[in-house]
């Protein structure tokens, strides 16, 4: 299985953009996704594929990916906003489990 | 509304065991791929097991051997029957579809998730 690594925390003032990163080798080859979760609840997908937003995530969150490296963008981040933010690929051998990162705090200042 | 409910957590011991629930609706679990993923306490997001839509399964290296993965097609729900448990096992237990791209698989929708205690 592949690993994939995040930054453990991030902080952003109120308004101002924000990136969050990803990084591993299945991203080489396969689109990442990216899930918030907010204390004591479900996790729940913001980006998926190339930049593909579910019905009901707010146009602020945008994702991207450059060789190894993924990135899921806030601009004009919200104080409803502060969560755990997870990113996940397929893994390098094609088997279609999850692969998770180990998560990155978002603090809004 | 597509949705999945977990269900079926609560205190065991160690060495027992236990069996999980995953009902979906709005959607075939003959048709889709269905994924269990945990949390341990404090912890980040860890894939565990995927039952896929011809019944293949796959298991993580911490759970192969003592968890297994299963469905009902006519009640439309996956199972997590676990043995063996240990005090480690301890997390919240998600059960979430896993959506396939040509290039991407995403989990959506995740259920609420059901919580799973070990301890003696």
């Amino acid at each position: 299985s592949s690993d994939l690594t995040q930054d453990p925390a991030v902080s952003v003032a109120l308004g101002q953009t924000v990136n969050i990163t990803c990084q591993g080798t299945s991203l080489k080859y396969y689109y990442p996704n990216w899930y918030l979760q907010k204390p004591g609840q479900a996790p729940l997908l913001v980006i998926y594929g190339k930049n593909n937003r579910p019905s009901g995530i707010p146009g602020r969150f945008s994702g991207s990916r450059s060789g190894n490296t993924a990135a899921l963008t806030i601009t004009g981040a919200q104080a409803e906003d502060e969560a755990d933010y997870y990113c996940d690929s397929r893994d390098v051998s094609g088997i279609h489990l999850g692969v998770f990162g180990g998560g990155t705090k978002l603090t809004v200042l | 509304e597509v949705q999945v409910m977990e269900s079926g957590g609560g205190f065991f011991q160690p060495g027992g065991s236990l069996r999980l629930s995953c009902l979906a609706s709005g959607f075939s679990v003959t048709g889709h791929y269905v994924s269990w993923v945990r949390q341990a306490p404090g912890k980040g997001l860890e894939w565990i097991s995927v039952i896929y839509y011809d019944g293949s399964t796959h298991y993580a290296n911490s759970v192969k051997g003592r968890f297994t993965i299963s469905r009902d097609t006519s009640k439309n729900t996956v199972y997590l029957q676990m043995d063996n448990l240990r005090v480690d096992d301890t997390a919240v237990y998600y059960c979430a579809r896993r959506l396939v791209g040509p290039y991407e698989d995403w989990f959506d929708p995740w259920g609420r998730g059901t919580q799973v205690f070990i301890s003696s």
